[in-house]
């Protein structure tokens, strides 16, 4: 079975610049999570959805941060503009259900300069 | 919101040798803690996880306890080995939503 993919593996951007972060979850997973792991923290929930739904984003930094779950599959995070502290590495995971055993992709490392 | 401690942010352990890392939770409602593995390059990767209507699991040669009166729980690894190296959080939550995780413990294991 294929796990959750995640593109790009790493990212290097200017501050003010915006980018984009995709996810392919594993099939038949109705729950997705995008997580913000900053050096040396455990990662920080951003996002969930529940088929193409949000579930929870409140702590989601709206001002900048967007993600959308086209047809209850794949997703995107988008960040724009980016600033420095947004550097950290970004984990999609997915789950059978909410309440199911999360498996995480590789992540996204965002380097921002 | 739920906070979690984790500690010791490193440990170097003899192979062979036990390794113990401990967690405290806040929100006296969390009633679900797993653990998950992570190495470099990859996404973590759930170990173990422990409800509150149990004291202790073990899974071969990792076990955690959970103290629900302190509020806090613990990872034991035995007869650590090379492949045991890697960074291992803690995390807690109410029903399964929401995840809380803890800083994470840079385990080394030394041959």
């Amino acid at each position: 079975e294929a796990g959750v993919a995640q593109s790009p593996r790493y990212k290097i951007i200017e501050k003010r610049q915006s980018v984009a972060f995709w996810c392919n979850p594993i099939s038949g997973h109705a729950t997705l999570y995008w997580y913000q792991q900053i050096l040396g923290q455990g990662p920080k929930l951003l996002i969930q959805f529940q088929n193409n739904g949000v579930v929870d984003d409140s702590q989601l930094p709206k001002d900048r941060f967007s993600a959308e779950r086209l047809k209850g599959v794949d997703s995107t995070l988008k960040i724009q503009p980016a600033k420095l502290e947004d550097s950290a590495v970004y984990l999609c995971a997915s789950s059978l259900d909410a309440a199911g055993e999360q498996y995480f992709g590789p992540g996204t490392r965002l380097t921002v300069t | 919101g739920e906070n979690v401690e984790q500690h010791p942010s490193t440990l170097s352990v003899q192979e062979g040798d036990s390794a113990v890392i401990k967690c405290t939770y806040s929100d006296s409602a969390s009633n679900y803690f797993p653990w998950y593995k992570q190495e470099l390059g990859k996404g973590p990767q759930l170990i173990i996880d422990i409800r509150s209507n149990v004291g202790e699991k073990k899974d071969q040669r990792i076990a955690v306890t959970l103290n629900k009166t302190a509020k806090h729980f613990s990872l034991h690894i035995t007869e650590t080995q090379p492949e045991d190296s890697a960074v291992y959080f803690c995390a807690a939550s109410v029903n399964d939503y929401k995840l809380s995780f803890g800083a994470g413990t840079t385990v080394t294991v030394r041959a």
